[in-house]
């Protein structure tokens, strides 16, 4: 089964914060990508980052990281020095051979 | 660079009514999804077209209905519109079948509520 858990569903830090939100997915697929997702208050979903199964080195982009471990499934995003313009809903994904799943998101919110 | 442009962005039904959402994709894209997000829930697929032909089917009630046109622009059909249906609408678009790999970018939503 595909599955795509987010543990985490509130989060809370105070500025500049470092903050990583865990992502773990369960597929049999061998070949599968995974997606990170924001959502801000607005609605919007806005991509993030894409990453493929045989790609496990990790990536870092500004303040944003990310850590992918196939070894304990995991797909975590990490951001450092968090701002009030960070809070929002973050969804991880999976996308197989013919699904797109979500995780339920986790709701940051970065206290000034 | 282009996006994927929802309208209308707001709107407000009746229950029993029917409703439209239009989406218009990334240029050159050929892949449309269509997804709904309930209050505090993930977005949930309910359906897919490529190359203007249905490919993939969600949770889509049968109540919905949605097609893929010749320039690529898609619509989403809502009949007998329930309380329950009002949600956030997300259109998305892809390049080829977006499930297989390829990054789906999504509108900003189409709000509807359903009085």
């Amino acid at each position: 089964a595909q599955k795509v858990t987010q543990a985490q569903t509130e989060i809370s830090v105070v500025e500049k914060e470092d903050v990583t939100l865990d992502c773990v997915y369960e597929t049999r697929d061998t070949t599968y990508y995974l997606f990170w997702y924001k959502q801000p208050p607005s609605g919007e979903l806005v991509f993030l980052i894409r990453r493929n199964s045989f790609d496990e080195q990790n990536e870092i982009s500004g303040r944003y990281s990310w850590n992918f471990q196939k070894s304990t499934s995991s797909f975590n995003f990490t951001i450092t020095a968090s701002q009030v313009v960070d809070s929002a809903v973050y969804f991880c994904a999976l996308s197989g051979r013919n699904q797109f799943y979500f995780g339920t998101g986790t709701s940051l919110t970065v206290i000034p | 660079a282009a996006g994927v442009i929802q309208s209308p962005r707001h709107l407000i039904k009746e229950k029993r009514e029917t409703a439209t959402l239009k989406c218009y994709p990334i240029p050159r894209h050929d892949t449309v999804y269509w997804y709904q997000q309930g209050p505090g829930q993930d977005p949930q697929f309910l359906i897919s077209f490529y190359e203007k032909m249905q490919s993939d089917k969600g949770s889509i009630p049968d109540r919905f209905s949605a097609q893929q046109f010749s320039d690529y622009h898609s619509e989403l059909n809502m009949s007998s519109l329930e309380l329950g249906d009002s949600a956030l609408y997300f259109c998305a678009s892809s390049l080829a079948q977006g499930f297989s790999g390829n990054t789906i970018y999504f509108g900003e939503g189409s709000w509807l509520t359903v009085v």
